[in-house]
């Protein structure tokens, strides 16, 4: 079974609709990430999580909130669904970073959101 | 203007040749650089990572850091179709995971 698992792998919305995705993983790791990847700007992040009661924005987090359920899941809701959130959306986790050690983020498959 | 810039591509190269992908990065306050692979149609996954400035070899990657010009660089020796992929160079601060990520250059490495 996959570490990282994404709901639903693709989605198809209409503009003002509202959207949740949803993230679990088995790696037991306290952070988790969304990002959104679009073509030519890459993965930006939209939030990401310490633990259950720390939550903090990202690079890009206006038009989306996010709710962090247990350690194992973490959301993603776009509250009122419009075009330019049409992406490529990733669900990542991690280890507590070292010192001098960058530790891993292990990624979602990914999911496919289209709004009309 | 995106913190780390990267040459989206495509790239096509033959098999065995030696591959170099660049980014450029603007915050001087980035301590970690990592190269991320992304097949088609999969999540990224860490191919390796650099801490501060030098060189990092792993079989036929290597990573390369110049802080002083803020250039982060990965060749590949012995190009493989295997190879084929999206690599995305990141950066980030000390003890912070809020990775900036450049575009990602499309790699074709044809038989």
């Amino acid at each position: 079974d996959a570490d990282v698992t994404q709901t639903p792998r693709n989605r198809i919305t209409k503009t003002g609709k509202r959207i949740m995705l949803e993230c679990s993983q088995t790696k037991g790791h306290d952070r988790m990430y969304w990002y959104r990847q679009d073509p030519g700007l890459g993965l930006r992040l939209i939030y990401y999580s310490f633990d259950v009661k720390d939550i903090n924005k990202g690079e890009i987090s206006d038009g989306y909130s996010v709710s962090r359920q247990a350690q194992a899941k973490f959301s993603l809701s776009l509250e009122s669904a419009i075009p330019n959130q049409t992406a490529l959306y990733f669900c990542a986790t991690s280890d507590p970073p070292l010192a001098g050690v960058h530790n891993e983020q292990f990624f979602g498959p990914g999911t496919r959101l289209t709004v009309l | 203007q995106k913190e780390v810039e990267q040459d989206p591509g495509p790239l096509s190269v033959p098999e065995g040749a030696i591959v170099s992908l660049n980014c450029t990065y603007s915050n001087s306050a980035f301590q970690y650089f990592m190269w991320y692979r992304q097949y088609s149609r999969k999540g990224p996954e860490l191919l390796m990572y650099t801490y501060s400035s030098g060189n990092k070899e792993d079989g036929r990657f290597t990573a390369q850091v110049d802080k002083s010009s803020k250039y982060i660089s990965l060749f590949i020796r012995d190009s493989q179709p295997s190879d084929s992929a999206t690599y995305l160079c990141a950066s980030t601060v000390y003890n912070n995971n809020d990775m900036r990520f450049g575009a990602g250059t499309r790699l074709t490495v044809k038989p």
